[in-house]
């Protein structure tokens, strides 16, 4: 089955440590995307790749940061220079404009 | 700017209720319009969209949307709903020449009671 798959499901962080969340497709889709969704609020962007070892800021891009390295791949790596980072993450691929996107089932990321 | 509204943060409506989710968008160029759905603690998942052809969408699970361009509007209909509707509902649009880069709303909870 074609999909986009996000590890670990929970994950949980010490104050000053840097974490990464996985985020796997198989569905060849060039562009993927990750958002930040805090409880009740929508989608806030972080970073988005259009193609492999190329990648942009969202709108709230600092103390995250990303690489693409493979088309499959596009991990989230959340530095201790983010200060809240408490949140539920949201992987997404896409195949282009007409298509939308297709949704991981995220990584709740807590700090402890 | 591009952007999109959706005016309520929640909908309540009975079962067996038609229920209206509203959704407004600015874009310049031809927009192309999306619904997804979130149950607690899951991905988002599509449920229709609007690239161009006929103004009324249909799509998963019942529910449907009407495009309207003097309206800039793309309103979610169900025309009965079901208990297990409930759940956070997003809009979101890209035009074209937007690289693919989705816009989205900030949602709306939908609570159908027994």
């Amino acid at each position: 089955d074609g999909g986009i798959t996000q590890s670990p499901k929970y994950l949980f962080r010490k104050e000053g440590q840097n974490v990464t969340l996985s985020c796997e497709q198989n569905l060849n889709h060039d562009a993927m995307y990750w958002y930040r969704q805090d409880p009740g609020q929508g989608l806030r962007l972080i970073y988005y790749s259009q193609i492999v070892n190329d990648f942009q800021k969202g709108d709230i891009a600092e103390g995250y940061s990303v690489s693409r390295e493979k088309k499959e791949s596009f991990p989230l790596t959340v530095t201790s220079a983010q200060k809240n980072p408490t949140a539920f993450y949201l992987c997404a691929s896409g195949a282009g404009t007409n298509y939308g996107y297709t949704f991981g089932s995220g990584t709740r990321l807590t700090v402890v | 700017a591009q952007s999109v509204a959706q005016p309520e943060d929640q909908v309540n409506v009975a079962e067996g209720n038609p229920l209206t989710v509203k959704c407004t968008y600015s874009v310049s160029g031809n927009p192309y319009l999306f619904w997804y759905v979130q149950y607690p603690n899951r991905g988002l998942q599509f449920l229709l969209k609007y690239i161009t052809g006929d103004n009324l969408v249909k799509g998963s699970y019942g529910f449907e949307a009407e495009f309207n361009k003097s309206q800039t509007s793309f309103h979610l209909k169900k025309p009965s709903a079901l208990v297990s509707d409930s759940a956070l509902y997003f809009c979101a649009v890209v035009f074209s020449g937007g690289y693919n880069k989705l816009i989205f709303g900030a949602g709306t909870r939908l609570a159908v009671h027994p």
